[in-house]
């Protein structure tokens, strides 16, 4: 079955304790990308990735990073979270380099808690 | 700065009633719009993908309508349910950037 996962589904933590949430997706999709969404905000972007090894900022980068060593997997990366980092996180892919070309699937989403 | 805006936020509408849903832009210079549904708790799952060349799509009892030039989008829900109770979202595509408007929650009423 075609689909993106994410890993954890909810996780709660202390500030400062690094964190990582893993993505992939089994479509050969070049595009991959993380957004949070928040009440009242929507959906921002975080960063995106049109390949291997291509990374770059989207909206509301700041406290995040991210890699792609691998075309299936987009792991987003919290060094040192901060309670204003609680949100529900996102990952997208969709075939073709840039996000715009072709359809977006979204994985079920991971609810963070920073204490 | 592209903005999209989703009016109205909110929409209760008894069943069986046909319905539309509004989606704004403000650069028209966009690749293609996407709505999706987002059902509470849950990830989006897309509905319908008008590239910028199209008018319209269609499947099943959802139609969506693109009018670039004034930065317009309609999704129509034909004979609601309450099954279509959900939360719809509409994003313009340009290039590298998505940028997503806060959605309508809609509420069918059996």
């Amino acid at each position: 079955e075609a689909q993106v996962t994410q890993n954890p589904r909810y996780l709660i933590t202390v500030t400062g304790k690094k964190l990582t949430v893993t993505c992939s997706q089994n479509m050969n999709h070049e595009y991959m990308s993380w957004y949070r969404q928040d009440p009242g905000l929507g959906l921002r972007q975080i960063y995106y990735s049109m390949n291997v090894e291509v990374t770059d900022k989207g909206d509301v980068p700041e406290g995040y990073k991210v890699s792609r060593k691998e075309k299936r997997n987009f792991p987003l990366i919290l060094e040192s979270p901060s309670p204003n980092q609680t949100s529900l996180y996102f990952c997208a892919s969709s075939s073709g380099r840039l996000a715009g070309h072709n359809e977006q699937f979204f994985g079920p989403g991971t609810r963070l808690t920073v204490l | 700065k592209q903005e999209v805006t989703q009016i109205p936020a909110a929409l209760s509408v008894p069943e069986g009633e046909n319905l539309v849903l509004n989606c704004s832009f403000t650069d028209s210079a966009i690749y293609n719009l996407q709505w999706f549904r987002q059902d509470p708790g849950k990830g989006l799952t897309s509905l319908l993908l008008i590239q910028s060349s199209q008018r319209e799509q269609t499947s099943g009892r959802l139609n969506a309508s693109l009018d670039k030039s004034s930065g317009r989008s309609t999704l129509y829900i034909a004979a609601s349910q309450p099954g279509d109770s959900a939360t719809y979202l509409c994003a313009v595509n340009r290039d590298d950037k998505i940028i997503f408007g806060k959605g309508t929650r809609l509420h069918i009423l059996p």
